[in-house]
């Protein structure tokens, strides 16, 4: 069964570093998320593309965080510099479309930042 | 901002016992959809309610959407350890054009055997 590929599955860093995670979507599916998930919580939405076009970001904090899916096909999301409060598990997802479709979620990046 | 909140946060309970984890939403919602996440695992999407009204089955999980397309349930008969896990429920708003899933905090379900 496809599957939505992440890397790297862990990630230490220490405050003020820059960090960046990849994102490989099933193939077809044109919609990308971002979530991040602190331990305890449910995942929140940073970032949604519709193939290479973002159609949310209002949770980005876009004074340090940036995403970019180029080609419409795997996506890149970075934090610089990096705070304490950015530890988190941060969680990609994709589906066939953005109109109700269920997700399919990758196995995460967990991020430590000392 | 549209929320969507999930009790309990934790259910412990004896295998074989019953569980029931309920979801509210603040606005209506087009649909709802419900996850599992098993612990150091990520989410894996169980099923999507539509309907107003609407009652779906798997096996022992039941799943509910409320007649006003405010609240949901999930029911699980007779738990197993296999159950462990934290269950998320995710609205979609209705109306709009983004389409924005907004998920529950989840409540953590834990089976003693």
């Amino acid at each position: 069964e496809a599957e939505v590929a992440q890397s790297p599955r862990y990630k230490i860093t220490e405050k003020s570093q820059a960090v960046a995670f990849w994102c490989d979507p099933i193939s077809g599916h044109a919609t990308l998320y971002w979530y991040r998930q602190i331990l305890g919580q449910g995942p929140e939405l940073l970032v949604q593309f519709q193939d290479e076009s973002v159609v949310d970001d209002s949770q980005l904090p876009k004074d340090r965080f940036s995403a970019e899916r180029l080609k419409g096909v795997d996506s890149t999301l970075k934090i610089q510099p990096a705070e304490l409060g950015d530890s988190a598990m941060y969680l990609c997802a994709s589906s066939r479309n953005r109109v109700s479709e269920k997700l399919f979620f990758g196995s995460g990046t967990q991020l430590s930042v000392l | 901002g549209q929320q969507v909140m999930q009790i309990p946060q934790y259910q412990h309970v004896q295998e074989g016992e019953d569980f029931t984890t309920y979801c509210n939403s603040s606005t209506t919602l087009s649909n709802i959809q419900w996850y599992k996440q098993r612990p150091g695992g990520h989410p894996v999407f169980l099923i999507q309610l539509v309907k107003s009204g609407e009652v779906k089955k798997q096996k022992r999980l039941t799943f509910q959407f409320g007649e006003a397309k405010k609240n949901s349930s999930l029911h699980i008969t007779a738990t197993q350890t296999t159950d462990v896990g934290t269950y998320f429920c995710a609205g979609h708003l209705s109306g709009g054009s983004n389409y924005k899933l907004t998920f529950g905090k989840g409540t953590l379900l834990t089976v003693n055997p």
